[in-house]
């Protein structure tokens, strides 16, 4: 069946360096994949959406990269702020219906 | 930017009550809306898709009776928990999305409901 799957284990970095988020996806090829960041106790907010077509996008600090033969898409973020602790979600299109389906993500806690 | 509107934030009721959350667009129409829910260290479940003028799409497991949902417009669509149990206790999110159905959503800042 399709399946996208974040490292659902924590990620520690230390303040300065960059993260690296990975989202895997089996048995499908979806035309885009888009990233969100959820802090607690708030709904998502949209970050970036690369296309299957386009193999890097950036935004200020963040990149997003999409690799159509490994079937994963990386999400950077560069120089690391604590600020930027929250969990990130990669989420696929939501099909013929259009919902969006979320997983648990993967949660970044950035260390000062 | 697309904002998208939830209120209240937290609401705390009593057992057998019903609570109405309200989820506005406002500075785009919305045909559409989505409710989710979502547990403590879990991930955002869709409980259902709101549609203007018509009745709402609900999820499997889902109770439509107990979770009534009204699209009256295009910028508002409103969630209610009828007879309320603590089990009934979580944080509820609405989104929705400007343009085509390839637009990311924009989600409200969330309900955190607790049913005593």
């Amino acid at each position: 069946s399709q399946k996208i799957e974040q490292n659902s284990e924590a990620l520690n970095i230390q303040e300065g360096k960059t993260a690296t988020l990975t989202c895997n996806y089996t048995n499908y090829s979806p035309a885009y994949l888009q990233w969100y960041r959820q802090d607690p106790g708030r709904g998502p907010v949209f970050l970036l959406l690369i296309r299957e077509n386009e193999k890097e996008k950036r935004k200020e600090r963040l990149k997003v990269t999409f690799d159509t033969t490994l079937k994963q898409s990386l999400f950077h973020i560069t120089a690391s702020q604590p600020a930027d602790s929250a969990t990130y979600l990669c989420v696929p299109p939501g099909g013929a219906t259009n919902k969006l389906i979320f997983g648990t993500g993967t949660l970044l806690a950035v260390q000062p | 930017g697309a904002v998208v509107s939830q209120h209240p934030s937290r609401v705390i009721c009593k057992s057998g009550t019903s609570v109405k959350i309200e989820c506005r667009s406002l500075d785009f129409q919305a045909t559409t809306m989505f409710w989710y829910r979502q547990f403590p260290k879990q991930s955002l479940m869709l409980m259902a898709t709101s549609n203007e003028g018509s009745k709402a799409t609900y999820e499997q497991g889902v109770e439509k009776d107990k979770f009534l949902i009204n699209h009256a417009s295009l910028t508002l669509s409103t969630l209610t928990v009828t007879s309320a149990h603590p089990e009934d206790s979580s944080f509820y999110i609405c989104s929705a999305r400007p343009g085509n159905s390839n637009s990311p959503l924009h989600f409200g800042n969330g309900t955190r409901l607790t049913v005593t």
